[in-house]
């Protein structure tokens, strides 16, 4: 009974490089939401998609920064030309429908970047 | 647009103690609202939820929060804290259009032996 599952957990980049993190959401939900925690700070929402559709990504950086979440296989947060302020822990969580009806968000373990 | 402040971004108090974390919330339509609970280099994880009906919901751990709609608030409380409790708190609300969470900052809750 796998959870959210999100890799790599820890992920290092030099300035410039393209990060690519995955999230595969439990089993049984098509609602997928990431979710940026930097140094110190709260987690921001940056997009929510469901299987081949982008939701809402009013949260995302408008360059460099895209998501996807395809028929088959994980969800995929792309950062291009990393920059140091990406370094953050990168949280994906899912949803039911059903669970859509109360807000319940089932979290992953989050994708740690760190730009050197 | 809603919003969430918790009051406080670290509280400590010593085992056996009472832990109160502070949620206040603004909302345009009935919130629902929500504690999660993050320990270190981990996800976040259910505490408890508030969505309708009774006012006082009980969480996993021993934790309890009460909705006060004429305060806005949401606070969490624990009769007596325990080392186990040290982690970060994270209070939340739903949108409106019932497809995200927009969490508070986050409270550090340090337990002292």
């Amino acid at each position: 009974n796998a959870g959210v599952m999100q890799n790599p957990r820890h992920l290092v980049r030099r300035r410039g490089q393209e990060a690519r993190l995955r999230c595969s959401p439990m089993k049984g939900h098509s609602h997928v939401y990431w979710y940026r925690q930097l140094p110190e700070e709260g987690l921001k929402f940056m997009v929510y998609l469901q299987k081949e559709n982008i939701i809402d990504e009013s949260g995302m950086p408008k360059e460099r920064f895209s998501a996807e979440f395809p028929k088959e296989g994980p969800s995929i947060l792309r950062i291009q030309q990393v920059v140091r302020g990406d370094s953050a822990a990168y949280f994906c969580a899912s949803s039911s429908a059903t669970g859509l009806n109360t807000g319940e968000l089932f979290f992953g373990e989050g994708s740690r970047l760190t730009v050197l | 647009a809603q919003s969430v402040t918790q009051l406080g971004s670290h509280v400590s108090v010593s085992e056996g103690a009472l832990v109160l974390l502070r949620c206040n919330y603004s909302s345009s339509v009935p919130p629902y609202l929500f504690w999660y609970v993050q320990y270190p280099n981990q996800g976040l994880q259910l505490l408890l939820k508030y969505t309708t009906g009774a006012t006082l919901v009980k969480g996993i751990n021993g934790f309890e929060a009460e909705f006060k709609k004429s305060e806005t608030s949401f606070h969490l409380t624990k009769p007596s804290a325990h080392m186990s409790d040290a982690a970060e708190y994270f209070c939340a609300v739903r949108n409106n259009a019932g497809n995200m969470l927009t969490f508070g900052g986050g409270t550090r809750l340090m337990v002292k032996p």
